[in-house]
């Protein structure tokens, strides 16, 4: 059973660049989340889509957005970088309803912004 | 306020020794589930172990165990006679349930390295 995969792996963006972010869920799982983790602020929680549609949305700023299409994959975007979107997101899905086991994560991805 | 606190930012051992990595959490639900999460150099977050709130029997996975005791709000993992693998950086989370769904909260952090 393949596991979360997200792409690319690393990326190195210029400051007011945008980006996309690719995560593709384990098969069957229909809940998607999205985190960023950095040294100073440690692992915070951006969103969670399931079944297309934001379901939880953490503290960030309009710049970070997601969707999720209809085969549970997800994309986000992060508009006008700034130096401190530098981090590594990671992705992480999970069956998104009945008896919760916790998430699967991703190997994420490293964004550096110069 | 914090939700999981892992107060120690980083151990370090010997090979060998016992190690066990604290965790305290708080939440006002009654259902609720704690995780810890091992993550290698490789940056994945690996799962370890999932709790529900209503079973508080202590788990013993080869080196690996877990005590968890919810009259001190406490989630602790002891790694026995540790070894180098063993060294990466674990997180204990807890998940509250929001909008039907249970979003993970995660500790700090707490940086193992286990020396030869």
């Amino acid at each position: 059973k393949a596991g979360v995969t997200q792409t690319p792996r690393y990326l190195i963006k210029t400051r007011g660049q945008q980006v996309t972010l690719s995560c593709s869920p384990i098969s069957g799982h229909r809940s998607v989340s999205w985190y960023q983790q950095t040294p100073g602020q440690g692992l915070q929680f951006l969103f969670e889509y399931f079944s297309e549609t934001q379901r939880n949305k953490g503290n960030f700023p309009g710049r970070f957005s997601g969707r999720q299409f209809s085969n549970s994959r997800s994309e986000m975007n992060v508009s006008t970088l700034e130096l401190g979107d530098s981090a590594l997101y990671l992705c992480a899905s999970s069956h998104g309803q009945g008896d919760f086991y916790g998430y699967t994560f991703g190997s994420g991805t490293r964004l550096t912004v110069v | 306020a914090q939700k999981v606190t892992q107060a120690q930012t980083e151990i370090s051992v010997v090979e060998k020794e016992d190690v066990t990595l604290d965790c305290v959490y708080e939440t006002r639900d009654t259902t609720y589930y704690l995780f810890w999460y091992k993550q290698p150099p490789s940056g994945e977050l690996v799962f370890l172990i999932r709790r529900n709130s209503f079973d508080e029997q202590n788990e013993i996975s080869g080196r690996y165990s877990w005590n968890f005791q919810k009259s001190t709000s406490s989630f602790n993992f002891t790694i026995t006679a540790s070894q180098v693998v063993d060294s990466a950086v674990y997180f204990c989370a807890l998940s509250e349930a929001r909008r039907g769904s249970y979003i993970p909260t995660f500790g700090r952090g707490t940086s193992l390295i286990v020396h030869p």
